[in-house]
């Protein structure tokens, strides 16, 4: 069965300081792993991906993330953090292209304090 | 160019009540995907379509009907609503990336 696990539901960092959102994942195959981004009020944005290549995979708005198949893990990034950072943050992993199917985690809400 | 729509944005059911989502892409995808949302559940797929007249269960179909009669349209149905399904609903499309195209959401509340 795919998971994943985002083991912190909040993460508080001040405006200028380097920001990571974890997260691990369980998947058999391939993992092609995914993060959005939910401001107040609204759907789903796509910040980045990882399908395959480089292991280190930059996104919209300066994140990035760095996939890590011994440990499972695809943690977010962001080396100086701004206050319209703020938002919530989800994790998530398909089997190879299965349909596209995708399995969130429970997501971590970023609040980022000036 | 819209994306995702979803109507209605916001909706009060009382049990036992139906009513049917809409959602539409203007991007000619293929793959349209329904969600529910609840508080610390992250997002829980419901059922999807993988083209025009296919669709097939998520993880939490029960109570649920869908249909996708056209390419661009996506119906999310609730025969009988209950107070569980007191959710957000989003609605997404797959892109040619892998990624999903999300709608802005439907609010629901069933007393």
């Amino acid at each position: 069965a795919q998971s994943v696990a985002q083991p912190e539901d909040q993460v508080n960092v001040a405006e200028g300081n380097p920001l990571t959102v974890k997260c691990t994942y369980s998947v058999s195959g391939n993992p092609y792993l995914f993060w959005y981004v939910q401001y107040p009020n609204r759907g789903l944005q796509f910040l980045l991906k990882y399908i395959t290549g480089d292991n280190l995979v930059k996104g919209s708005y300066g994140f990035e993330a760095e996939f890590n198949k011994s440990q499972t893990s695809f943690h977010l990034k962001k080396p100086s953090a701004l206050v319209s950072d703020s938002a919530l943050y989800f994790c998530a992993v398909s089997r190879g292209s299965t349909l596209g199917r995708l399995y969130f985690g429970r997501g971590t809400q970023l609040t980022v304090w000036p | 160019n819209a994306g995702v729509t979803q109507t209605p944005k916001f909706r009060v059911l009382k049990t036992g009540q139906s009513m049917t989502l809409l959602c539409a892409q203007d991007m000619n995808h293929e793959y349209m995907y329904w969600y529910r949302q609840d508080p610390g559940m992250g997002l829980r797929l419901i059922h999807y379509s993988v083209g025009e007249g296919t669709t097939a269960k998520g993880e939490v179909p029960d109570g649920y009907n869908v249909s996708r009669l056209k390419k661009q349209n996506f119906l999310l149905g609730l025969e009988s609503a209950a107070p569980s399904q007191t959710s957000v609903y989003f609605c997404a499309s797959l892109g040619g990336s892998y990624e999903q195209y999300f709608g802005p959401g439907t609010r629901l509340t069933v007393t």
